[in-house]
């Protein structure tokens, strides 16, 4: 079943902080981030994996809560460069090869 | 290569024509997806394989969908009799045996 991503869009300002969600509603083993900028592919920013720590790349982490199947991205002092669609992808056991079921995306504006 | 090679890059289509669409993975890549995205949407899982073994096909919408990978390297999926509701991006991913998949760029496929 496809996770539900919140906000569905929103905009920053340079320098702006956000948050995206990710909720399932069945557990999961793991939630992968992807950035996906228009007429490009998704590109990896991180994997968070069921009894793992909260994970960061840059000014980018996430954390992941098994008990509530959710995962959520945080964005902080946000650049210009942040700017596309953010898709969650889960995975709800470790026995399917990395198949994952992504979110409908959020997409984010960062204005100068 | 360095990265996920999709071919071709975009691909008009006459309704009720065949097509292929290529993906050369990354070299040693146990893994790979395929996956369809319409606009404005995430992409939706159509089916993946382990080396050349077709794991998981339930995403493939119709017995018009068909993928291979018969060396456990390059993949083809291929559409017959094609439809104007098959028009999408198809991306092709690739990962090892576990961690966050490299996606390609993609084939734009539009029926006509």
């Amino acid at each position: 079943q496809q996770p539900v991503q919140s906000p569905q869009a929103v905009i920053l300002r340079e320098g702006e902080d956000a948050v995206i969600n990710c909720s399932s509603s069945k557990a999961l083993y793991s939630v992968h981030w992807y950035r996906q900028k228009h007429g490009e592919a998704p590109v990896f920013l991180m994997i968070l994996l069921k009894g793992g720590e909260q994970k960061g790349h840059e000014k980018i982490s996430a954390s992941f809560n098994e008990k509530k199947q959710q995962s959520s991205l945080y964005l902080t002092a946000s650049q210009l460069s942040y700017s596309g669609t953010y898709f969650c992808g889960t995975e709800k056991d470790g026995n399917q090869g990395g198949k994952l079921i992504f979110g409908q995306g959020t997409e984010l504006s960062v204005k100068p | 290569g360095a990265g996920v090679s999709q071919s071709p890059r975009y691909k008009v289509a006459k309704r009720g024509q065949d097509v292929a669409l290529r993906c050369d993975p990354i070299s040693g890549h146990v893994s790979l997806f395929w996956y369809q995205q319409a606009l404005g949407q995430g992409p939706e899982f159509l089916t993946y394989f382990q080396n050349e073994a077709q794991l998981d096909k339930s995403g493939l919408p119709s017995d018009r969908f068909f993928a291979e990978r018969p060396e456990g390297s390059v993949s083809t999926l291929k559409i017959q009799r094609t439809q104007q509701e098959d028009s999408a991006v198809y991306l092709c991913a690739s990962s090892p045996k576990s961690g966050g998949y490299t996606f390609g760029s993609g084939t734009r496929l539009t029926v006509v």
